[in-house]
């Protein structure tokens, strides 16, 4: 069974602050790893991807993974609370590779208190 | 961004019918789409996943007579709950992935699904 794990929270961080996210990952063989963020009642929404190991950075968003010991992080840097959300991670299935299918972790809720 | 649309965006009907959803890629073509359901408070559990022209593939567990998908054009797929119980109150997400190879799929807006 590919699992995706990710701790449900919730976190809370008050406003300015980082905001640091966790997930793993069972598959070995993964190569391509999401960030979505939902509000409540929302869909998810794309707000990265990372397909190497280091750092990808967009803005107040830093994506982080280490194929090695099969863990991807999200950092969000000077945190609002527009940014309270739960922010599921998603790991493309290698054996779908070409067919997109994503397996998601449960989610982590954060809350940035003003 | 590409877009999909998904329709209706909440829906409340009795025990027993029928509910179709619709998920429509607005400016690309999508060869595949995929269908997630979310219960309150949990992460979204792929359905099944539809090609364009052929069957959908389903997950285990999920009945493939009562979640009734069809992906008949590249833009459209549907997902029909037949005989609807409360049990299948639920949000029922879609997303949309282009033709072109390495591209993310885009989800749909969800739909909200109360069965009384």
């Amino acid at each position: 069974q590919k699992e995706v794990e990710q701790n449900s929270g919730p976190l809370s961080v008050p406003e300015g602050a980082i905001a640091s996210l966790n997930c793993t990952y069972s598959d070995r063989g993964s190569q391509s790893f999401f960030w979505y963020r939902q509000y409540s009642g929302k869909s998810p929404e794309l707000i990265m991807s990372i397909y190497s190991n280091g750092d990808k950075e967009d803005g107040r968003f830093t994506a982080q993974l280490n194929k090695a010991s099969q863990y991807v992080s999200l950092l969000i840097r000077d945190s609002q609370p527009s940014d309270s959300a739960t922010y599921l991670c998603a790991v493309r299935d290698p054996f779908y590779n070409q067919g997109g299918k994503l397996i998601f972790g449960q989610g982590t809720e954060l809350s940035v208190k003003p | 961004g590409a877009v999909v649309s998904q329709h209706p965006s909440w829906v409340i009907c009795k025990s027993g019918t029928s509910v179709k959803i619709e998920c429509r890629s607005l400016d690309f073509q999508a060869t595949t789409m995929f269908w997630y359901r979310q219960f309150p408070k949990q992460s979204l559990m792929l359905m099944a996943t539809s090609n364009e022209g052929s069957k959908a593939t389903y997950e285990q567990g999920v009945e493939k007579d009562k979640f009734l998908i069809n992906h008949a054009s590249l833009t459209l797929s549907t997902l029909t709950v037949t005989s609807a119980h409360p049990e299948d109150s639920s949000f029922y997400i879609c997303s949309a992935r282009p033709a072109a190879a390495n591209t993310e799929a885009f989800f749909g807006q969800g739909t909200r699904l109360t069965v009384v």
